[in-house]
């Protein structure tokens, strides 16, 4: 079953740091570039992050840049986000989803989605 | 940045009807664009990818057009399953998402 699953996600305070995980089944995924996409609470989608199948192209928003970095480890089948300084405006549901294709192309299987709370 | 503008923001439709969804980007994506939809607590789903690829097992009431700048999506015969918000994606440079449409019970 192709399938994608996030977990790490949690309250944690401001200016602290957290690590979210996908992990990846029913697909090459050594093969996949990967992305991760958030939602703030009643809002719409904003892209994150995105890492090439091997891990050595990667390209992140404005808005985190700087402070979160995506890796992967294409032997477990799992992508990161390692987020640190957190702020109150990055409070959203994290998705990972992959990419279609190439890098740079439109995503076609998504995760379910882990919450982050930064909240003092 | 590319900038995406979705609308109407919200549309009030009835099963049956024929509803049309406009995506605007800032600057010429050619046919780099996909939608999704998504229902509340649920990730997005891919209905769309060049502009007017219909993804496999999307019902093909969806559809969509356009190039360059301006972009619609079509659902024809509206259909329960279908409410839910809409979102359109660039990926000509970097990714860039609307704000969504939401399409509502009349």
């Amino acid at each position: 079953q192709v399938q994608l699953v996030e977990s790490g996600g949690g309250v944690v305070q401001p200016g602290r740091s957290l690590r979210l995980s996908c992990a990846a089944s029913g697909f090459n995924f050594s093969s996949s570039a990967m992305h991760w996409v958030r939602q703030a609470p009643g809002k719409g989608l904003e892209w994150v992050a995105v890492i090439s199948f091997d891990g050595n192209r990667k390209y992140d928003a404005d808005s985190v840049k700087g402070r979160f970095t995506i890796s992967r480890d294409n032997s477990k089948n799992t992508v990161f986000l390692q987020m640190n300084s957190l702020r109150g405006d990055d409070t959203a549901i994290y998705y990972c989803a992959r990419a279609a294709l190439l890098v740079g192309t439109w995503y076609d299987i998504w995760g379910q989605g882990t919450l982050v709370t930064v909240s003092s | 940045d590319i900038q995406m503008t979705q609308s109407p923001t919200t549309l009030s439709a009835s099963v049956g009807d024929r509803v049309t969804i406009t995506c605007r980007a800032s600057q010429s994506i050619n046919r780099w664009l996909a939608w999704y939809q998504q229902k509340p607590g649920k990730a997005p789903k891919l209905l769309i990818y060049k502009a007017s690829s219909l993804e496999s097992g999307v019902p093909s009431r969806f559809s969509g057009s356009g190039s360059g700048t301006d972009f619609t999506l079509t659902i024809s015969n509206l259909q329960p399953d279908d409410f839910a918000t809409y979102y359109c994606q660039q990926y000509d440079l970097l990714w860039t998402f609307g704000q969504g449409t939401k399409v509502e019970s009349k």
